[in-house]
């Protein structure tokens, strides 16, 4: 097993385009939680999904949004990029036991 | 408020001595508590909770609910312990949420 993965990486967008983040957890894994880690500060929570229902939200504006498909797997949305969307995007799945496993991350950068 | 804070940025030691990664929290209920761990070029790691009650690499940290602490102790450092460290608070009741602190740094030296 893999581990949580996520793609692309790596990724540059210009102010206003939006983006498509992408995380596959470990398989047996229901539940998907995405996080923001701005350079500096720890992982702020985004989202979480558990068998494709959204059971939580964190304190970020509505041009986030994030799914989950019939496979566990999930993708997070941002609309309208600000400079301020630029940070590392983490992906966490987590099974029974609620230990949250972590994926390597996507970087964004919006210039 | 939910709050995690850790207010220490950067922690720097010699190999042997003590170690103390402070983390103190703000949860109205009964939170679960973690500390997670970043080694250089890997993810962020899950390195012990407070309901395990474990030992992990000879790191171990103890809730004090009086202090709202959840402090993490290693008696003699060792210089692969070099890495970012989070502690991070999650309610019980049914949801995933993390709430992490800004994190530590611990520099290890020879």
């Amino acid at each position: 097993d893999a581990g949580v993965t996520q793609s692309p990486t790596h990724l540059i967008k210009t102010r206003g385009q939006h983006v498509t983040l992408r995380c596959s957890p470990i398989s047996g894994h229901k539940s998907v939680s995405w996080y923001q880690q701005v350079l500096g500060q720890g992982p702020q929570f985004i989202f979480q999904y558990y068998e494709k229902e959204e059971r939580g939200r964190g304190n970020f504006p509505d041009r986030f949004s994030a799914r989950q498909f019939p496979n566990y797997s999930s993708e997070l949305n941002v609309n309208a990029l600000l400079l301020g969307d630029s940070a590392l995007y983490l992906c966490a799945s987590t099974g029974l036991d609620t230990e949250a496993f972590f994926g390597q991350g996507t970087r964004l950068t919006v210039v | 408020a939910q709050r995690v804070t850790q207010p220490e940025k950067l922690l720097s030691v010699f190999k042997g001595a003590p170690v103390e990664l402070k983390c103190n929290y703000s949860y109205s209920g009964s939170p679960e508590l973690f500390w997670y761990v970043q080694y250089s070029r890997q993810r962020l790691q899950l390195l012990l909770r407070h309901i395990s009650r474990e030992s992990i690499k000879g790191f171990t940290a103890d809730l004090n609910k009086g202090e709202t602490s959840f402090h993490l102790k290693k008696p003699f450092a060792q210089e692969e312990d070099s890495a970012m460290y989070y502690c991070a608070l999650s309610s019980l009741l049914g949801t995933d949420k993390l709430i992490f602190g800004t994190g530590t740094r611990l520099q290890v030296f020879p």
